[in-house]
This record gives C-alpha cells, structure tokens and sequence, in this order.
C-alpha cells in the first residue's frame, strides 16, 4: 500500500532563515505530488504541483519554490523565510482521480 | 477559474443526529469530480467521499452521503447518525477532469462539532 511522509512535523524558524521540507511517498512510481498551505486553519492554497523528476509548476507567486529531485521526492524550499510563511504545510500525491495527503508540517516563523 | 464556497463556518450537532454540510461551486466545465474531506483535531486531511459529475447517482460512503445538484451547482454532504469522531473540519474541493494534472480547488471549511 502507499504511504507518504513527511518531516519535520513541527519547526518553528526566525525570519531570514532558509527552509527545507520533505516529503516522500512509498509504494507507488511517477506520483503526481502537490504542496499545499493553510492558513489560520481554513482552506487549502496550492503552492506547486510536480508530474515528474525536475518538473515543477508554480500556482502563485511568493517566496517559496520547489524541487523534485528524484520520482518520490519533493522538497518545499526558500531561502529567507518571512513572517507570512507561517501555516500548515501539506503535501498530497495522485492515484487517478483522488489525492492523499501526508501528516503534514507546522511552521512557526518569528 | 473554479471557485468553491462552504457557506457555513460552524455547525454542530447532537450525536445521533443527521447533519448536512453545504457546498456550491463555480465553473465552466461539464466534465469533473467533487470530494468532500475531513480534516480533525490531528490536521491530517482524509478523503471522505467522491462524486463524478457525469454520474446522476448521489455518492454514499457508509453514513456519509451526497446530494449532487449538477445544475444549481451545488454538493452538500449529509452525515447520519453523527459520532463524537466525526467533529472536525470539512472540506468540500473540485477538480476538473481534463487539463488539470489533478489539481484541487478547496473551499474554505466548515467546522464542525458533534456534542455528546
């Protein structure tokens, strides 16, 4: 069966400091894997979205970025976060027409 | 662009009782699918129920249920005999079927608390 993880579960980080989230999915091959954010506890925004190794597609503009360097592995990054990067970080992978989500991440920038 | 919108921040509802949670959307496409999840105090987002818009038949998951209204747009999910497990947030999300590399549109969540 498939699982996906990912890590840190918490991290509370300083504004101006760099950023990297994992997230890895088993038990399946050439996932389509998703980063979400929520704010405040309410709806999901979609921040990227990745159908293979090295492609990424940015759905809004901000200070974060993406990369998939290998096929069941996708990284959220920035390299100075600010205050407005706190939320809850969820990552989501594919099977046909559902998505599945990871435990997700908490992030605390102050 | 779709557009999702849960027009009920909070409801709740006495164990054993029915509730039902309201959902309209906003789009252009004839072709797509329509899920509801639950998010609980643990954060971790779970599928609950998926409808297909080319289907007529209401989708139904054990006590979850939905009432698909193609043409007013609408997809309200109804849970009978509700359980103090079932308190957490709902989300209803779209996704269209072609050219979307599966990509889901969330509306904004109703809170939901069932009381003992």
């Amino acid at each position: 069966s498939q699982t996906i993880h990912q890590w840190p579960a918490t991290l509370v980080q300083p504004v101006g400091s760099p950023l990297s989230l994992e997230c890895t999915v088993e038990g399946t091959s050439n996932p389509n894997l998703y980063w979400y954010r929520q704010a405040a506890g309410r709806g999901l925004q979609l921040l990227f979205y990745s159908v293979g190794i090295g492609q990424i597609s940015s759905e809004v503009p901000q200070n974060l970025s993406a990369s998939r360097p290998q096929d069941r592995q996708f990284i959220l990054s920035s390299k100075k976060l600010l205050l407005s990067d706190s939320g809850f970080y969820l990552c989501a992978w594919r099977e046909a027409y559902e998505q599945y989500f990871g435990p997700g991440t908490r992030l605390t920038v102050t | 662009a779709q557009t999702v919108t849960q027009s009920q921040p909070e409801m709740s509802v006495q164990e054993a009782e029915t509730v039902t949670l309201s959902c309209t959307y906003d789009t252009s496409e004839n072709n797509y699918y329509l899920f509801w999840y639950k998010q609980p105090p643990s954060r971790q987002m779970i599928l609950v129920i998926r409808q297909e818009a080319y289907k007529q038949q209401n989708a139904t998951e054990n006590r979850f249920s939905v009432n698909f209204q193609k043409a007013a747009k609408s997809f309200s999910l109804k849970i009978s005999d509700s359980q103090l497990g079932d308190t957490a947030m709902y989300f209803c999300a779209f996704m269209k079927e072609k050219a979307s590399y599966g990509k889901l549109t969330f509306g904004q969540g109703t809170i939901l608390t069932v009381h003992p």
